[in-house]
């Protein structure tokens, strides 16, 4: 069974669309997190929800904009989509156990920009 | 600006061989040090962590070395096999936990 599922795995699309990736977690945790892994394989934050609640917001265009339904479920919607976008869009999820935060991470969704 | 420095970029050694990837931070805030590894296609994986009031945390052939005074610790790989040839990432948090901060990244290859 998948701990935290994203999809899709690839996304290849033209500038100027908009697109979502969604991203599930069968682990209970509270928190879920969207981070991007850029070409050099630098990964950075970018939204963390809590119990549904948006509590970090990094500096992020507003045209990515994250939607919890419910804790178990975050997904990620950005329009106007530009070259830059184009990363790896790795899916979080963490519960704070016994001196380890427990992230795990889903197994990412190339997004290509055209 | 970078708030934790990795090095090196890469590293080759050999089969048995001990790799050393190096971090350091600057925010005395973080108190949360966690390691991943990362394979090519799947997302970051925990490896180990270690907390500020530790000097040394060791599991299986992992062990992480803390040096709170530098603000500096590493990762030692022992016996290297090369299924460990991956990419590897420190990481360092606050006390909430939310927020990871992660290095540059070291690849690191392991040659039979």
């Amino acid at each position: 069974d998948t701990a935290v599922s994203q999809t899709p795995k690839y996304l290849v699309t033209q500038m100027g669309n908009d697109k979502s990736i969604k991203c599930e977690q069968n682990l209970g945790h509270d928190t879920m997190y969207w981070y991007k892994q850029d070409s050099k394989k630098f990964l950075k934050i970018m939204f963390s929800y809590n119990n549904k609640e948006l509590i970090i917001n990094e500096t992020v265009p507003n045209r990515f904009s994250p939607k919890s339904p419910d804790k178990a479920h975050l997904n990620l919607h950005i329009n106007s989509l530009e070259l830059g976008d184009s990363a790896v869009y790795f899916c979080a999820s963490s519960q704070w156990t016994g001196g380890n935060y427990g992230y795990t991470f889903g197994s990412g969704t190339r997004l290509t920009v055209v | 600006q970078q708030q934790v420095k990795q090095s090196p970029q890469s590293l080759i050694v050999q089969k048995g061989g001990i790799p050393i990837i190096n971090c350091a931070y600057e925010n005395t805030a973080f108190d949360y040090f966690p390691w991943y590894q990362q394979f090519p296609g799947k997302g970051p994986a925990l490896l180990i962590a270690i907390r500020p009031d530790v000097s040394e945390k060791k599991e299986g052939r992992f062990t992480i070395s803390f040096n709170k005074s530098a603000k500096q610790f590493s990762l030692h790989i022992m016996d290297s096999q090369p299924g460990d040839s991956a990419t590897y990432f420190c990481a360092a948090s606050k006390n909430d936990g939310n927020k990871l901060v992660f290095g540059a990244g070291t690849i690191l290859r392991v040659k039979s």
